[in-house]
């Protein structure tokens, strides 16, 4: 059974950073496209980014909203996938989840249960 | 980026009825719309991929169609389970974006 569990979301001041944490288990994780998106309370989701798997090299695209200011890495032999968020704006504050394609890329399959970022003074 | 416009942005629906929700892109995405559900608290889960093949597990009163700029998820005979929001995304071009959803709500 495929299980994504995010972590780490919290209470962080504007211009503070945060690193959330996704365990994935149940497929073989190096196989597939990885994706963060987040989703602020009562609006659409937000595409954010993802990292690439083994066979491309695991390079990352981002969306042009969170660029230069997040992070999207992966560790592979952990089955962990991470997004570091630096110089956090209230405009960040959202649901973030990780997710996973029904096949190597594509639309979400699978999604972790979220982490609440909240970025306040 | 290719915006995606969904409508109604809010339905009152009936037990039993038949539901159509549109979404259309602002550029041609060939088949390459996505529909998820999602309930209060809980992350969205796939419904529909490639505009009508729908998700393992999916009940078959769920349908998409569609192509191009104009696409539509169509729920019959609505059951209770089925009350919830409702958002389309496409998958054609990165930055993949989201349509702003559709809340269905009991009369």
């Amino acid at each position: 059974e495929v299980k994504l569990l995010e972590s780490g979301g919290g209470l962080v001041q504007p211009g503070g950073s945060m690193r959330l944490s996704c365990a994935a288990s149940g497929f073989t994780f190096t196989d597939f496209y990885m994706y963060w998106i987040r989703q602020p309370a009562g609006k659409a989701p937000e595409w954010l980014g993802f990292i690439r798997n083994k066979a491309n090299g695991y390079t990352t695209e981002y969306n042009l909203s969170v660029k230069g200011r997040f992070t999207i890495s992966r560790e592979k032999t952990q089955n962990m996938l991470y997004l570091q968020m630096n110089t956090l704006r209230a405009e960040d504050t959202a649901t973030y989840y990780c997710a996973r394609p029904l096949t190597t890329t594509g639309w979400f399959a699978y999604w972790g249960q979220g982490t609440l970022v909240t970025v306040s003074s | 980026d290719i915006q995606m416009t969904q409508s109604p942005a809010s339905l009152s629906v009936s037990l039993g009825e038949t539901v159509t929700i549109e979404c259309r892109a602002s550029e041609d995405i060939k088949n390459g719309l996505v529909w998820y559900q999602q309930k209060p608290g809980k992350s969205p889960q796939l419904l529909i991929y490639a505009t009508n093949r729908l998700h393992s597990g999916v009940p078959s009163r769920f349908s998409g169609s569609g192509s191009g700029t104009q696409f539509s998820l169509k729920i019959n005979s609505l059951q209770s389970e089925d009350v919830a929001s409702y958002f389309c995304q496409q998958c054609d071009d990165y930055p993949y974006t989201f349509g702003a959803g559709t809340k269905l709500e009991l009369k």
